[in-house]
């Protein structure tokens, strides 16, 4: 199987502080990650597209000096909110495609960040 | 927006019933796939069927798809309470790698 994990898998932080969240593939190389994030009972809507050693492709209305994407060697991308405030509480998920696997992504446990 | 949207939005079925679940999209594709999401946790991916595919079997699970229509089912036969879970569709555009996610169909299965 591929498997990617995420860390933390919960943080809670004060309003206008940074967090940075992690995302790896543990046992293939992840040319691409993506990044969601999902409110309560909601979809997931893409954030971004991160392909290892360029920058970031935002979707439309994400904010790239408000979401850092950092994608530095094949397992690993970082988000970082930066300057969160309480609206950017939710669930943050990554997943990845790397060669040899087609078209599937391979979602990590997600990370529920809570911005008081 | 792109995002597909999926009916029902909620089902509640007892064990052994069979549950569908639509999905429609919007644009041209490359392929759509079904991911399945338990509370709280990431997605797991189901199954994948390409645009040139009409339907596609894998266990208890059956999707068919219909590119005129942009629309797709997910059957699962003989629900089980460990079915439970909230199960979406998602779209690859052509020529992105990138996913479109459907609104999602919270399942319930009933001991």
């Amino acid at each position: 199987g591929a498997v990617v994990s995420q860390h933390p898998s919960r943080v809670i932080c004060k309003s206008g502080t940074s967090v940075k969240i992690e995302c790896r593939s543990l046992d293939f190389q992840a040319t691409t990650m993506f990044w969601y994030r999902q409110f309560p009972k909601q979809s997931l809507m893409l954030m971004a597209t991160s392909n290892e050693g360029s920058k970031a492709t935002y979707e439309q209305g994400v904010e790239k000096d408000k979401f850092l994407i950092n994608h530095a060697s094949l397992t690993l991308s970082t988000l970082t909110v930066t300057s969160a405030h309480p609206e950017d509480s939710s669930f943050y998920i990554c997943s990845a495609t790397g060669e040899g696997r087609g078209e599937t992504q391979y979602f990590g446990p997600g990370t529920r960040l809570l911005v008081l | 927006s792109q995002q597909g949207e999926e009916d029902p939005q909620a089902l509640s079925i007892q064990e052994g019933e069979n549950a569908t679940m639509n999905c429609s999209y919007k644009t041209s594709i490359n392929n759509l796939q079904w991911y399945r999401q338990n509370s709280g946790r990431g997605l797991v991916h189901l199954i994948l069927i390409r645009s040139n595919e009409r339907e596609k079997h894998s266990g208890r699970l059956r999707v068919t798809l219909d590119t005129s229509k942009k629309s797709s089912s997910l059957l699962i036969t003989a629900s089980r309470a460990a079915d439970t879970a909230s199960y979406f569709c998602a779209t690859g555009p052509d020529n992105t790698d990138k996913l479109i996610f459907g609104t999602g169909t919270r399942l319930q299965v009933f001991p």
